[in-house]
């Protein structure tokens, strides 16, 4: 089946710093990838649509230039989260579709980040 | 109103139990509808996928879709204590890589 690959699986950085995180489909070409942040206890919620060669689509209240997107290849999409504040910390998850949805979605295993 | 609701849970159930877990929605134009599973500090897993009413049965799992009435369910029978995880309903508006919009979650534990 369709592999989602997420890395790293948790960082801990310091506030000011930014980190990157990694999106690869393992088995097939995205299009397009979505990035969703988690807290504790919550659903998922949408930050941004990954699309390649172009730019992100962000949901409303997402800082487009907090959370940089890159999506450069049909199999790698980038979530660099630049100055990163305690706020930041959360459970980020990426998720794509051989079929463009037509057989739902595969998700990521997720990178736990904490901003110390 | 959110556009997904999910009953909040969390349940408990013995092992060997049915399971029934649930999710409204007001977007009648909703048309993909999948379940999750999550397991802690995971990234969710795909359980089932459906876009039409009526049943589709995997193993111990039953998706049951009702778009008349925008309800759908998740049955899991014979549960056992590693089907214990918080479960996602999802579901998204027809076309191609669109976004998933996702019920809260129910937590589920399910006791040996």
């Amino acid at each position: 089946g369709a592999v989602v690959s997420q890395h790293p699986s948790w960082v801990i950085c310091k506030s000011g710093t930014s980190v990157k995180i990694e999106c690869r489909s393992l088995d097939f070409q995205a299009t397009t990838m979505f990035w969703y942040r988690q807290f504790p206890k919550q659903s998922l919620m949408l930050m941004a649509t990954s699309n390649e060669g172009s730019k992100a689509t962000y949901e409303q209240g997402v800082e487009k230039d907090k959370f940089l997107i890159n999506h450069a290849s049909l199999t790698l999409s980038t979530l660099t989260v630049t100055s990163a504040h305690p706020e930041d910390s959360s459970f980020y998850i990426c998720s794509a579709s051989p079929g463009g949805g037509a057989d739902g979605y595969t998700f990521g295993s997720g990178t736990r980040l904490t901003v110390v | 109103q959110k556009e997904v609701e999910q009953d909040p849970g969390p349940l408990s159930v013995p092992e060997g139990a049915i399971v029934s877990l649930n999710c409204t929605y007001s977007n009648s134009a909703f048309q993909y509808f999948m379940w999750y599973r999550q397991y802690s500090r995971k990234g969710p897993e795909l359980l089932m996928y459906t876009y039409s009413s009526g049943n589709k049965e995997d193993g111990r799992f039953t998706a049951q879709v009702d778009k008349s009435s925008k309800y759908i369910s998740l049955f899991i029978r014979d549960s056992q204590p590693s089907d214990s995880a918080t479960y996602l309903c999802a579901m998204s508006l027809p076309g191609s890589a669109r976004q998933l919009t996702f019920g809260s979650g129910t937590q589920l534990t399910v006791l040996p």
